[in-house]
């Protein structure tokens, strides 16, 4: 069966760089596509971005800037890199796929920013 | 940026109570509409999918409809554990979400 699992540092300090990946088993992400998805503490949900089957992305306007998804296929894994963290970006960072609406999650994983 | 307005934010109601939660769309997003159930501790998990389709395993006291800019979820016959926070998503351009709706049991 399809399952996403995302790991993480768990602790970032202000003004560093978030790494994240998802291990992804069940689905091919050379015929899929994995978006990110994050919600702070008790909020909504906002959608950051996609890595396509072709391996092209897109990003949300208002995080572009700050943000990058990549992915070894060879290893059924995609990676997002997010700098200059503040307080703000703390929440439960997940993976999901496929595009249009999100059938498969990973469980999520939190990231606190803070020093 | 299409803007997802979502009410009510909480909604408190008794076992076997038909429930309403409402979406509004900033613009047409032409029933490219999808709703989601969250338990606390849990990644979402969809309901809904094209305004009106229901997901696999999904029961069929929940119902979705509306077209345009005006979407709705239904839950008939209110059970315990349906108690959960519930999330419109549009993917008509991009994805943007509702606020949510948190329901409880009265």
């Amino acid at each position: 069966q399809v399952q996403l699992k995302e790991s993480g540092p768990g602790l970032v300090q202000p003004s560093q760089t978030l790494s994240l990946t998802c291990t992804v088993s069940g689905l091919s992400l050379t015929s899929n596509s994995v978006s990110w998805i994050r919600q702070p503490p008790g909020k909504g949900l906002e959608w950051m971005g996609v890595i396509w089957s072709n391996g092209g992305t897109d990003y949300n306007s208002a995080i572009k800037s700050r943000l990058s998804i990549s992915r070894d296929t060879s290893k059924s894994q995609v990676f997002l890199k997010m700098n200059s963290l503040q307080t703000e970006d703390t929440a439960m960072y997940f993976c999901a796929s496929p595009y249009w609406y999100f059938d498969f999650w990973g469980p999520g994983t939190m990231v606190t920013v803070s020093s | 940026d299409i803007q997802m307005t979502q009410s009510p934010a909480s909604l408190s109601a008794s076992l076997g109570e038909t429930v309403t939660i409402e979406c509004r769309a900033s613009e047409d997003i032409y029933s490219n509409l999808a709703w989601y159930q969250q338990k606390p501790g849990n990644s979402p998990q969809l309901l809904i999918y094209d305004a009106n389709s229901l997901a696999d395993g999904v029961p069929s006291r929940f119902s979705g409809s509306g077209s345009g800019t005006q979407y709705s979820l239904k839950i008939n016959s209110l059970q315990s554990e349906d108690v959960a926070s519930y999330f419109c998503q549009q993917y008509n351009n991009y994805h943007t979400f509702g606020a949510g709706t948190k329901l409880e049991l009265k």
